[in-house]
């Protein structure tokens, strides 16, 4: 089945302690990308990822980093997390990142991570 | 960069009332336009999209139709139901020269049966 996967779905955690989420896609994807959802702001985009070894940043990447070794995986990693990063998370892949009106632009979401930071 | 109005909400509605939600866009070049649909406890997922300018997307009874001299794509659905509440976001593609995307701020929607 293709998917994009998110683990963990749940985390409560506390200011200051590095932790990672996980996202990894099976439909061979070379854009993805990372998103925080918000109340009354929507969906803000922190990172995202053109290929292998290619990343840059979106509206949000305060406080944020993070790697694409590999296609399929696009980590996101908090170094030191803190209370406004609470927040739901959603990973994304797509076809290609490519501009100019093309039809391979689907975003594929994830079922989010709920995070938590005391 | 690119930049997404999206009528704010809550939006509450009655079983078979008539539903917009109007979005504007400001993009370069022409991009693809896409409405995403969040059901309660899920992530986002695709509703309908257009891809060139008249073109209309629909899906489930929801049409879109991509008007380049308004840059906008109304959400629109005729006789809404109670499996309709949901959060609907509304998102150009990148630009030229531009792989960031936006989206709208999402609707809430709920209807009531």
């Amino acid at each position: 089945e293709a998917q994009v996967t998110q683990n963990p779905r749940y985390l409560i955690t506390v200011t200051g302690k590095k932790l990672t989420v996980t996202c990894s896609q099976n439909m061979n994807h070379e854009y993805m990308s990372w998103y925080r959802q918000d109340p009354g702001l929507g969906l803000r985009q922190i990172y995202y990822s053109m290929n292998v070894e290619v990343t840059d940043k979106g509206d949000v990447p305060e406080g944020y980093k993070v790697s694409r070794k590999e296609k399929r995986n696009f980590p996101l990693i908090l170094e030191s997390p803190s209370p406004n990063q609470t927040s739901l998370y959603f990973c994304a892949s797509s076809i290609g990142g490519l501009a100019g009106g093309g039809s391979n632009n689907e975003q594929f979401f994830g079922p989010g991570t709920r995070l938590t930071v005391l | 960069g690119d930049s997404v109005t999206q009528m704010e909400g809550p939006v509450t509605l009655s079983e078979e009332a008539f539903l917009t939600i109007n979005c504007t866009y400001t993009a370069t070049g022409y991009p693809s336009l896409f409405w995403y649909v969040q059901y309660p406890g899920e992530g986002l997922q695709l509703l309908l999209k257009a891809t060139k300018a008249d073109d209309k997307g629909s899906n489930k009874g929801f049409e879109a139709t991509y008007r380049k001299e308004t840059t906008s794509f109304h959400l629109e659905k005729g006789s809404v139901q109670v499996s309709d509440s949901a959060v609907y976001f509304c998102a150009p593609s990148p630009g030229s020269n531009d792989y960031k995307l936006s989206f709208g701020a999402g609707t809430t929607v709920t209807v009531r049966a």
